[in-house]
């Protein structure tokens, strides 16, 4: 069965430097997504992409935060100046255009900023 | 703005017996779909079940179903003859039908445990 995958699984990083999250969605899938869990504490959207540009963004999705298809396979989000409150899980979700309300998870990064 | 309310931080159910885990929401909307995702302990997000806004009736996935009530913004998980791989956290959502807007509002979660 076909399955986002995301890499790395843990990503340390000292704060202020840049990281990059990558994710290979389901390869027929159009629309993807990244995801914010802060431990212990709600999943929050950070973002949806949709034909090589970005659809919605959250609040939490600022200036530092930028996401990129580099090619026909991943999916990637960028964080320029890492932070200690960046410290989460980062879950990359892809979706069909048949049905592009349930959305397929990878199984996260969790990034660490000392 | 839509909201999700999950006002049972932590459940405990005996192996094998019927558990119900609430939700509630708020929203304007009247085409909208709603979703419960377990985590288990790897984090990873699962899909359980889905249910769509203009359906009135109930969605079920072999032992896990939903009680669904528009009215009353309430949007229930009954998980019968629970089992042990069923300990995780279980997290309701919430997504606009609206064309363009395709993200989950998620809310806080309850924390699952299946005792032997």
């Amino acid at each position: 069965e076909p399955e986002v995958t995301q890499t790395p699984s843990h990503q340390v990083t000292q704060m202020g430097q840049e990281v990059i999250l990558r994710c290979v969605p389901i390869s027929n899938h159009l629309y993807f997504y990244w995801y914010r869990q802060i431990l212990g504490q709600k999943v929050e959207f950070l973002v949806s992409f949709y034909n090589n540009e970005i659809s919605e963004k959250s609040e939490i999705f600022d200036d530092q935060f930028s996401v990129e298809r580099p090619d026909g396979s991943n999916f990637t989000l960028k964080i320029r100046s890492t932070k200690l409150e960046d410290s989460a899980m980062y879950f990359c979700a892809s979706s069909r255009r048949e049905a592009i309300n349930e959305q397929f998870f990878g199984p996260g990064t969790r990034l660490t900023v000392l | 703005a839509q909201t999700v309310t999950q006002s049972q931080p932590e459940m405990s159910v005996q192996e094998a017996e019927t558990v119900t885990l609430s939700c509630t929401y708020d929203t304007s909307e009247n085409n909208y779909y709603l979703f419960w995702y377990k985590q288990p302990p790897s984090r990873q997000m699962i899909l359980v079940i889905r249910q769509e806004a203009y359906k009135q009736q109930n969605a079920t996935e072999n032992r896990f179903s939903v009680n669904f009530q528009k009215a009353a913004k309430s949007f229930s998980l009954k998980i019968s003859d629970s089992q042990l791989g069923d300990t995780a956290m279980y997290f309701c959502a919430f997504m606009r039908g609206t064309s363009g807007t395709y993200k989950y509002i998620f809310g806080t979660g309850t924390r699952l445990k299946v005792l032997a």
